[in-house]
């Protein structure tokens, strides 16, 4: 799975909008990039998954240019509960002949404050 | 809750101690996967089953540790001889072989402090 690197922690107050850029120089051309919550206490959780432009879903919208070598997390309006650590993870979602084990980094921080 | 279940939850055992956990995966989940997680780090593999069958084991997984899945439903990790340096989380995974594989959907999982 290619290297990530993303910022180790981020500020933020409720209701602005926190956008958390992930690099990611040695994607590969079958490369997703996916995107993790995790809450203290808990195991992640799967937020959101793209390959190239944009994707937006309940949670999350997801940013990725052209090259693909940096893709961003924006959460809009954050609220207290949104503070967790979030993963940016790279790698091919179809793998045949076996599993695909998740290669996490140290993920960002975010803490949301009133 | 994303129907992955862990227990127990929290272990306190002495150094030298064996100690078991449980994990049991979404019924039609047929991918379970065991990850150790310590403090201000991410998820670290561990382990992979595709039913029953163990395919892949991280060089993190020392031979005091083992795991099984029988009948390829639920899945246990053992550690003998516990050490202080196994203190962490243990989380499991499961996932669909037929859908996204870097889908996952993880336990609460179990902490495990030696003392």
């Amino acid at each position: 799975l290619a290297k990530t690197t993303q910022p180790i922690s981020m500020d933020s107050y409720e209701g602005q909008e926190v956008n958390i850029t992930c690099s990611h120089n040695n994607i590969a051309t079958n490369d997703y990039i996916t995107w993790y919550q995790q809450f203290p206490s808990q195991g992640p959780r799967f937020i959101i998954q793209g390959y190239k432009t944009k994707v937006t879903n309940e949670v999350a919208s997801l940013f990725i240019p052209a090259d693909r070598k940096s893709s961003t997390l924006s959460l809009p309006r954050v609220s207290l509960s949104d503070t967790a650590v979030y993963y940016c993870l790279v790698g091919d979602k179809v793998v045949t002949g076996g599993g695909n084990k998740l290669t996490f980094g140290t993920g960002t921080q975010l803490k949301v404050e009133l | 809750d994303t129907g992955v279940s862990q227990d127990p939850r929290h272990k306190i055992t002495k150094r030298g101690q064996n100690v078991t956990f449980r994990c049991d995966p979404i019924s039609e989940h047929n991918r379970l996967y065991w990850y150790r997680q310590t403090l201000g780090q991410g998820p670290e593999f561990l382990t992979y089953f595709q039913n029953e069958a163990q395919l892949e084991k991280s060089r993190l997984l020392s031979d005091r540790f083992s795991a099984e899945r029988p009948k390829g439903s639920f899945s246990t990790l053992e550690i003998q001889r516990t050490e202080q340096g196994d203190s962490a989380m243990y989380l499991c995974a499961s996932s669909d072989s037929g859908q996204n594989s870097l889908e996952q959907y993880f336990g609460p999982g179990t902490r495990l402090t030696v003392t």
